[in-house]
């Protein structure tokens, strides 16, 4: 299975974007991109998910390299509630799972 | 909207005791999968059910069974509880099994073996 490289932790402060980086430098042509989120005491949220080209959805944006070996989550204007550890997961197109690494604790200042 | 429900959410066991851990979900999915987070670690998959009728192993079965009892639940049993499987257990279900969409997870329960 191709592997992520995430930062343990990052800080940020409330109501400025926050840009968190993922790099999958083995990524195969027909890997996933996903991102879940998990807040303190509950299950992991699905946040977005793309293969080639940029995403957008209510809740964040999506990144992709041109060479697909990274990936960036873009939260718009950071709230105290998206304090949470976020996880970057490479899907293979007919995986059966999803294999989560241990993430980036995201921490959001007042 | 109940989505997954996992049932009991915390749950005390000793030593060699049995237990199931209920799930159930109300989005007639097809795939639903069980998962088990150690302090400051990702999840890691158990078993996982890809359709009503079918069970396959995950990353870490040992110690744990399953049962799709209908296409709503998926239950988990340990047989003989170890301090080993002191862990947060996560109930997921997603529309197919190969992720295509966003999985669901259930709110978690935390299990202590002691």
């Amino acid at each position: 299975d191709a592997k992520t490289t995430q930062p343990n932790s990052m800080e940020s402060n409330e109501e400025e974007p926050v840009h968190l980086p993922c790099n999958h430098s083995t990524i195969s042509g027909t890997d996933y991109i996903h991102w879940y989120r998990q807040l303190p005491s509950q299950g992991p949220e699905y946040v977005i998910h793309g293969l080639t080209s940029n995403v957008n959805n209510r809740m964040a944006s999506l990144a992709i390299a041109e060479d697909r070996k990274s990936s960036t989550l873009i939260l718009h204007r950071a709230t105290l509630r998206d304090a949470a550890v976020y996880y970057c997961i490479l899907r293979t197109g007919s995986a059966r799972q999803l294999t989560f690494g241990s993430g980036t604790q995201l921490t959001v200042l007042p | 909207n109940a989505g997954v429900t996992q049932t009991p959410k915390f749950q005390v066991l000793k030593t060699g005791q049995s237990m199931t851990l209920q799930c159930a979900q109300d989005m007639n999915h097809n795939s639903m999968y069980w998962y088990r987070q150690d302090p400051g670690m990702g999840l890691r998959l158990i078993y996982y059910s890809a359709s009503e009728g079918t069970t396959d192993k995950g990353e870490v079965p040992n110690g744990y069974n399953v049962s799709r009892l209908n296409k709503r639940e998926f239950s988990l049993r340990l047989e003989s509880a170890a301090p080993s499987q002191t862990s947060v257990y996560f109930c997921a279900s997603s529309e197919q099994d190969t992720f295509w969409r966003e999985a669901f997870f259930g709110q978690g329960t935390r299990l202590t073996v002691v």
